[in-house]
This record gives structure tokens, C-alpha cells and sequence, in this order.
């Protein structure tokens, strides 16, 4: 079956602007999550939805990073007014079932690089 | 809070040598304890997990074992293969009363392999 698809894959934005990064999760999965992958780094977390609940945004950055599930499936994270410290690679992951409880699996999409210049 | 702190790669082998990255932790509560591997071009895999001391999590030849002694889950491979050339991570995730279970890796070590 299908996995986590992420688009656009790449993205380049000058300073300034606006950009929307877009998740598909695996077909009925309820708990995703982005993270935020700079180069040579691992993955942080930034933020957990489960279903259209946005229950978990401990890790934005910044009020100009937003992120909706609105019908609980799809997920856009949205970066306002985008700065040079934003570059990196944004990943999706997918598990499920809730996120509370236990450990579930997540499964990650190929991540979106996102370059500001 | 959490972290986990990895050996900086790349670390060069060669066909059919043994493999050992080494991964320690720390963590507020019992943490459930990861390694994933990111092939050039795909996204992250599970690779293997463990959930409690002592448990050993095993996959594709890759070992890992749950040292809550020493706060460590290093990876190791008998025999690596050209095809294990990848970017490797660990991770935790602890249970937090609130707050999604999400994972904190390392920084990932790169693995190349050649023949």
C-alpha cells in the first residue's frame, strides 16, 4: 500500500515569504507528527495531531510556524514569513493509533527541503 | 529532559567487517529505545526497537540490546554489506502524561561500506 507522501519534495522561498508544506498520511492513521530535520542533525519534533486535534506544539520555533489537520487526514504545515534559519528538511510521520498511551510505530515520509535564501 | 547522543560518523568499513555505533541516553521516565535507517533518497525506517531493560531488538542482522545500567542501545552487525550504506539514528520515546509520544533522536551516524 501507499505510504506517507510529502510535497512538494523541494522548495526554495526567498526571505520573507510564505510557504505551505504538505503531509499525506497513511489511510486511516491517526496520530502524525512533523518534525524538523536541519542538516547533520536529527529529527525534532515540532508538532502531533491526533485525528484533526492538534494536541501537542510544544516544538514550533515560532508563532510564524502553524500546522492543521483540518478533516483528519491531510496535513499542511505553514511557515509565515520565512527566515534563513528555517532551512532544513520537514518530515511527516504517521502511526496508527494514538499517541498517549504506547509506543506505536511511526512511519516518515521522504521530508520536504525547504531552502531560504 | 531527553537526549541521545550518538558516535559521530562517517564511520568506513569495509565488506563483511563488523559493525558496532555506539548510542547513549538520557531520559526523564522508563524509555522506549529505536534505531532507524535512512537509505540515500528514502525516507526514515524502523530499523529495530526495545521497550524495557535488557530486551534485544534484531533485524536485517542488526542487534541491539537495552543496557538501562549504562544508559546505552549500541547497533552492531556481524557482517555489514555494501546495501547497509545509510544514515543510522537512534532514538526514545518516553510516556508522557499530555504530551504525544514523539520521538528524540541523535544527531545519526553515516555508514559507507565498501567492497
Amino acid at each position: 500500500g501507499a505510504g506517507v507522501s510529502q510535497s512538494p519534495r523541494y522548495k526554495v522561498a526567498k526571505r520573507g515569504q510564505d510557504v505551505a508544506l504538505r503531509c499525506d498520511p497513511i489511510s486511516g492513521h491517526v496520530s502524525l507528527f512533523w518534525y524538523q530535520q536541519a542538516l547533520g542533525q536529527g529529527p525534532e519534533f515540532l508538532t502531533y495531531f491526533q485525528n484533526e486535534a492538534q494536541l501537542d506544539k510544544s516544538g514550533l520555533p515560532s508563532d510564524r510556524f502553524f500546522a492543521e489537520r483540518p478533516e483528519g487526514s491531510v496535513s499542511t504545515l505553514k511557515i509565515q514569513r520565512t527566515q534563513q534559519e528555517d532551512s532544513a528538511v520537514y518530515l511527516c510521520a504517521s502511526s496508527p493509533a494514538a499517541a498517549f498511551s504506547s509506543y506505536n510505530e511511526q512511519f516518515f515520509g521522504p521530508g520536504t527541503r525547504l531552502t531560504v535564501l | 529532559g531527553n537526549s541521545v547522543t550518538q558516535m559521530e560518523g562517517p564511520v568506513t568499513l569495509s565488506e563483511e567487517a563488523f559493525l558496532t555505533i555506539n548510542c547513549t541516553y538520557t531520559a526523564t521516565g522508563y524509555p522506549s529505545l529505536f534505531w532507524y535507517v535512512q537509505y540515500p533518497g528514502e525516507g526514515l525506517q524502523l530499523l529495530l526497537k526495545a521497550t524495557k531493560a535488557d530486551d534485544k531488538g534484531s533485524n536485517k542482522g542488526f542487534e541491539a540490546t537495552y543496557r538501562k545500567e549504562t544508559t546505552s542501545f549500541h547497533l552492531e552487525k556481524g557482517s555489514v554489506q555494501v546495501s547497509d550504506s545509510a544514515v543510522y539514528f537512534c532514538a526514545l520515546s518516553t510516556k508522557n502524561t499530555g504530551t504525544a509520544s514523539k520521538l528524540t533522536f541523535g544527531t545519526g551516524t553515516r555508514l559507507q561500506v565498501t567492497l
